[in-house]
Parts: C-alpha cells; sequence; structure tokens
C-alpha cells in the first residue's frame, strides 16, 4: 500500500514571501497523478493542482505544481493573506493507490 | 453553476441508522462518479468510496467496506450515503466530490460539497 508523506508539518512565514511544500509518494505515480488542494477552516478542500503540474479553473499563476514519480513540489511564489491555510497533496489512479497526505500547515509568522 | 449541495447536520446515537444526501446541480449527473471523503474535525482526508450514478458501479477503500453504503439515485441527481449502525467513531464531517474527468472515478476531485458534520454520542 502506498503512503503520501507530506513536508514540513507546518510553514511559518510572511505575506510576500515564498512557500515550497514537499509531497513524497512511496510508490511510483503512473502518469503524475497528483493533486494538491488548500483548505480553509469550515471550508471544503479546494483544488489547486491536478496531474501535479496542471492548475485548476480560477487558481492563480502564484500556484505552480511540480514534480514527477514519487517526488512532487507544491510552490506558492508570494504568499497572499487569503493562502495562509493547510494543504493536502493526494494521488489517485486506481483504488489501491488513492491517498491523501496528512497535510501541510502554512501560517503567518 | 456546478453545485454539489449536502444535507445538514446530524446528531445521532451509538446504533443508530443514518442516510446523508448530496444532490448535484449544473451539470450532467450521469456522465461523472461520485465520491465520498471523511474527515475528522482536526485532522486530514480520508477516500471512502465512489459510485457512479450511471451504471450504480460503486468501490469501496478496504478501511470502509462493510462499514457503509454509497448510492446514486438518477432522477433526483442525489447521491447518498448510508450507516446501518452508527459508532462513535464514525463522528466527523463528509464530503461529496465530483472528479475533475467525466466517466472516470479515480481523478482529482474539483467540485466539493459544503460537508455534512455528523456526530455519535455512546
Amino acid at each position: 500500500e502506498s503512503v503520501l508523506t507530506q513536508s514540513p508539518d507546518t510553514l511559518s512565514l510572511s505575506p510576500g514571501e515564498g512557500a515550497t511544500l514537499s509531497c513524497r509518494a512511496t510508490q511510483f505515480l503512473p502518469s503524475n497523478y497528483l493533486a494538491w488542494y488548500q483548505q480553509k477552516p469550515g471550508q471544503p478542500p479546494r483544488l489547486l493542482i491536478y496531474r501535479a503540474s496542471s492548475r485548476a479553473a480560477g487558481i492563480p499563476d502564484r500556484f505552480s505544481g511540480s514534480g514527477s514519480g514519487t517526488d512532487f513540489t507544491l510552490t506558492i511564489s508570494r504568499l497572499e493573506p487569503e493562502d495562509f491555510a493547510m494543504y493536502y497533496c493526494h494521488q489517485y489512479g486506481n483504488s489501491p493507490l488513492i491517498a491523501f497526505s496528512g497535510g501541510t500547515k502554512v501560517e503567518m509568522k | 453553476d456546478v453545485q454539489l449541495v449536502q444535507s445538514g447536520s446530524e446528531v445521532r446515537e451509538s446504533g443508530e441508522s443514518l442516510e446523508i444526501s448530496c444532490k448535484s446541480s449544473g451539470y450532467s449527473f450521469n456522465s461523472y462518479w461520485i465520491v465520498w471523503v471523511r474527515q475528522v474535525p482536526g485532522k486530514g482526508l480520508e477516500w471512502m468510496g465512489i459510485t457512479n450514478p450511471s451504471d450504480s458501479d460503486t468501490r469501496y477503500s478496504p478501511s470502509f467496506q462493510g462499514q457503509v453504503t454509497i448510492s446514486a439515485d438518477t432522477s433526483t441527481n442525489t447521491a447518498y450515503l448510508r450507516w446501518t449502525s452508527l459508532k462513535a467513531s464514525d463522528t466527523a464531517i463528509y464530503y461529496c466530490a465530483r472528479p475533475v474527468r467525466v466517466n472516470w472515478g479515480f481523478d482529482a476531485l474539483e467540485i466539493w460539497g459544503q460537508g455534512t458534520m455528523v456526530t455519535v454520542s455512546s
């Protein structure tokens, strides 16, 4: 069974700084089936990136995804106040592989 | 607008049954699988299972197989998540979600319902 490990658990940053979140799978993800979500308190998750690097509709271009195989990265180029939230990665593609990570909290320093 | 609107919060006692719903609008319900995701308050996301409204094909995560039943009604464009005997450990927020692509259930999740909080007292 594949597991997703996200790091760090918490990122303490200031508005305007860049953020780099990492997600590592224990097994190779075919077709780079890796997504990133943002979740704010009291709200459902919001899809940011799918297939490792494709931005979902309406997502600002300060969010970008990269990586392949087992190592993936979400980069936020310049943090806006509304970007402080939890972020999860999600591997998908077929049933045994589906999993969400534990999440990274991006908090304001 | 493409939307998934879920039923309201529920409070039950252990051993009781429950069904929560997820009503879709703004797209062809038959063309997209519906996924259910659990989130214990303050914790992460867990993929529970999926259903294809067009043919009722339903798959479950091993963690949830036998614990819940997922279904869909194409006459009302509504998906359901049902328990026959709730446990305190079922206390969580339950989200329905729609994948990015048509006719594929194991996809990234683009459209999410607002969530239904289920509280089970022991």
